[in-house]
């Protein structure tokens, strides 16, 4: 068990709908990362927060948002839920923000899109 | 710009085989690397990790990786592998972006051993 706590652990949904992920990270990590993994795009890293601001962006499409609240759990939601949104969605956490860090990780939401 | 590269995405292999996983890196700055494993159906999770010092890193469960700067390479091995070795391998980074640094994975080698 890592200590990170994503819910649920299975989402399916149709398109043109919006869910949101929710993610519980180790008791007292203040970094969270969101990640999208799909069988062709392998991990890609979507958007990291540290202790409740935006720190930095990667692929993350405009449909996509997320937010950290003041205890530290992060949500993610998607919007306009497209077919090509099919995949696992993973959270991990880290206590500080430097090079060396190791993350941890969620068993993440697998979101399936009909 | 890919910053670490798997070159090998699927290996099959028998119990008791001997097992190397490359990556190769491709950024500047100061190295830092990391051999993750996603088991079937759980979550990622830290094999071994290489800053400095000792070229030659061991992890957990009988895996090494050795870190050859002429060569860029951090490549994972183990001596000889068990059925529970199969899983998904990933190869990481640690990216700064602004001021934050991002884990940044390569595109994952999936492992399978055959009883």
């Amino acid at each position: 068990d890592s200590g990170v706590t994503q819910t649920p652990k299975h989402l399916i949904t149709a398109t043109g709908q919006r869910v949101t992920l929710r993610c519980s990270p180790r008791s007292g990590d203040l970094s969270v990362y969101w990640y999208q993994q799909s069988l062709d795009q392998g991990l890609q890293f979507l958007i990291q927060y540290y202790n409740g601001e935006e720190r930095a962006k990667g692929n993350i499409l405009e449909r996509f948002s997320a937010q950290q609240f003041p205890d530290l759990h992060s949500e993610l939601n998607l919007s306009s839920l497209e077919l090509g949104d099919s995949a696992l969605y993973f959270c991990a956490s880290s206590v500080v923000l430097e090079e060396n860090t190791e993350a941890f990780f969620g068993q993440g939401t697998r979101l399936t899109v009909v | 710009a890919q910053s670490v590269s798997q070159h090998n995405h699927h290996v099959i292999l028998s119990e008791a085989a001997s097992l190397e996983l490359g990556c190769n890196y491709s950024y500047g700055g100061t190295v830092n690397l990391f051999w993750y494993v996603q088991y079937p159906g759980q979550h990622l999770q830290l094999l071994l990790k290489y800053f400095s010092g000792d070229p030659l890193v061991k992890g957990i469960k009988g895996f090494e990786a050795e870190f050859i700067k002429s060569k860029f390479s951090f490549n994972l091995r183990k001596p000889s592998v068990q059925w529970s070795d199969t899983a998904e391998y990933f190869c990481a980074v640690n990216l700064q972006s602004g001021g934050s640094y991002i884990p940044t994975f390569g595109r994952g080698t999936s492992l399978i051993v055959h009883p």
